[in-house]
């Protein structure tokens, strides 16, 4: 059974600084993963997609990178901003023998951008 | 906006009511979703419907019930909740399901609260 792990649940960070959200996976025989935003009482946005052939993709100042061999993506925000204040989830997809996504998601980190 | 709606926003219900949830999604899209997101832990995956067809039930217990009309429409049907049933309930839509990892657009959910 796949499971996700995102750490830290939370961090609180000054206007500026870089940071690096972890989530690790158990299966590493993923079809893709995908980093999502969600603010508070709302939907997930979707942020970045990674495919289990790329090993990262940037949109912005967002930077994900996958290593399926060790189980793990990060998602990298360059100079952070109070807008960027929200949970970040990541959700990994598994392809099973009859085609069906199987997706995991974590718990997530909640991220406090302070100005 | 990610082109799915979810009505109510938010709802509050006794344990003997019989309410439901609507989503609604203008994409085009041939596959719908319903999530549970209850605090402190991962999204769980209830009901995945693919061209209107029920394709993945995940144990969900029988005071739940949704219903497909059609492919733009997804509904999710409540009777005697119980209070660990609150939560906030996730409707989402993807182009396929089967054959690739479609990305998967969310509405805002709704906060269903039982009393």
């Amino acid at each position: 059974k796949q499971e996700v792990t995102q750490i830290p649940a939370a961090l609180s960070v000054p206007e500026g600084e870089n940071l690096v959200l972890n989530c690790s996976f158990t299966d590493s025989a993923i079809y893709n993963l995908q980093w999502f935003r969600q603010d508070p009482g709302k939907g997930l946005t979707s942020l970045l997609l990674i495919q289990s052939s790329q090993r990262e993709q940037t949109s912005g100042r967002l930077n994900a990178s996958l290593d399926k061999s060790s189980g793990r993506s990060t998602l990298y925000i360059a100079a952070s901003q109070p807008g960027d204040s929200a949970t970040y989830l990541c959700a990994v997809r598994l392809m099973n023998s009859g085609g069906y996504q199987k997706v995991t998601f974590g718990i997530g980190t909640k991220l406090q951008v302070i100005p | 906006e990610t082109g799915v709606t979810q009505t109510p926003r938010h709802l509050v219900m006794g344990m003997t009511n019989k309410k439901s949830l609507k989503c609604e999604q203008h994409l085009g899209h041939n596959a719908m979703y319903w999530y549970k997101q209850s605090a402190k832990k991962p999204l769980e995956l209830m009901f995945v419907y693919n061209f209107k067809e029920q394709t993945e039930n995940n144990s969900v217990p029988s005071r739940f019930s949704p219903e497909c009309p059609n492919s733009s429409h997804l509904f999710l049907h409540l009777h005697t909740l119980q209070p660990e049933d609150s939560a906030l309930y996730l409707c989402a839509s993807s182009p396929f399901y089967t054959g690739g990892a479609y990305e998967q657009y969310f509405g805002p959910g709704t906060r269903l609260t039982v009393t």
